[in-house]
């Protein structure tokens, strides 16, 4: 039973460009969340895709994007890209996103803006 | 605004001791809470929840933990800790009288266990 994949692992971009993350989700999952996790803090909300929509949203601006496949993966895309978006990127997924679902975790992209 | 909090950022045990973490939450309305540990070099895995039902909850590999309503509290138990429980752990809760499903998360606590 395959897990949360991420790709790619590792990636490096210069400030102001732009870049895609993607994300499978766990087997029979159908909730793809982004987390984005900054050096020595706990992973903030991004958003949250259901159903090829976006469902939820958090304190992020507009510069991330994101998109829903009918397979249920997700991409993530962040436009402009600024020092401080360097982080690790983490992928989600769940069963509906209703009450009581449980979220599994992928291994991350890290992102470093040089 | 709703937020959740791990006062112990780093403890350092050694083996055998027990071990508690610190988990407190900001909300009066229903929760559901989330312990996740990150090994060093692997991904967050879920150690235990809570729903509802009995607040003493146990999870994978000897952990558990105590839901106390009073103190908005969830703190991680495990009575004797081994050099492989040396990770990050992460206390969560989603917040569910406000609609939303997303997690939110307490800034991680490191735990180092030395042999």
């Amino acid at each position: 039973d395959a897990g949360v994949t991420q790709s790619p692992t590792h990636l490096i971009k210069t400030r102001g460009q732009q870049v895609t993350l993607r994300c499978s989700p766990k087997s029979g999952h159908d909730t793809v969340s982004w987390y984005q996790q900054a050096l020595g803090q706990g992973p903030q909300f991004i958003f949250q895709y259901y159903e090829e929509e976006e469902r939820q949203r958090g304190n992020f601006p507009d510069r991330f994007s994101g998109h829903q496949f009918p397979n249920y993966s997700s991409e993530l895309n962040v436009n402009a890209l600024l020092l401080g978006d360097s982080a690790l990127y983490l992928c989600a997924s769940s069963l509906n996103p209703g009450g009581t679902d449980t979220q599994y975790f992928g291994p991350g992209t890290r992102l470093t803006v040089l | 605004a709703q937020s959740v909090s791990q006062h112990n950022h780093h403890v350092i045990l050694s083996e055998a001791a027990s071990l508690e973490l610190g988990c407190n939450y900001s909300y009066g309305g229903t929760v559901n809470l989330f312990w996740y540990v990150q090994y060093p070099g692997q991904h967050l895995q879920l150690l235990l929840k809570y729903f509802s039902g009995d607040p003493l909850v146990k999870g994978i590999k000897g952990f558990e933990a105590e839901f106390i309503k009073s103190k908005f509290s969830f703190n991680l138990r495990k009575p004797s800790v081994q050099w492989s429980d040396t990770a990050e752990y992460f206390c969560a809760a989603r917040f569910m009288d406000t609609g939303r499903r997303a997690l939110t998360f307490g800034s991680g606590t490191r735990l180092q266990v030395q042999p």
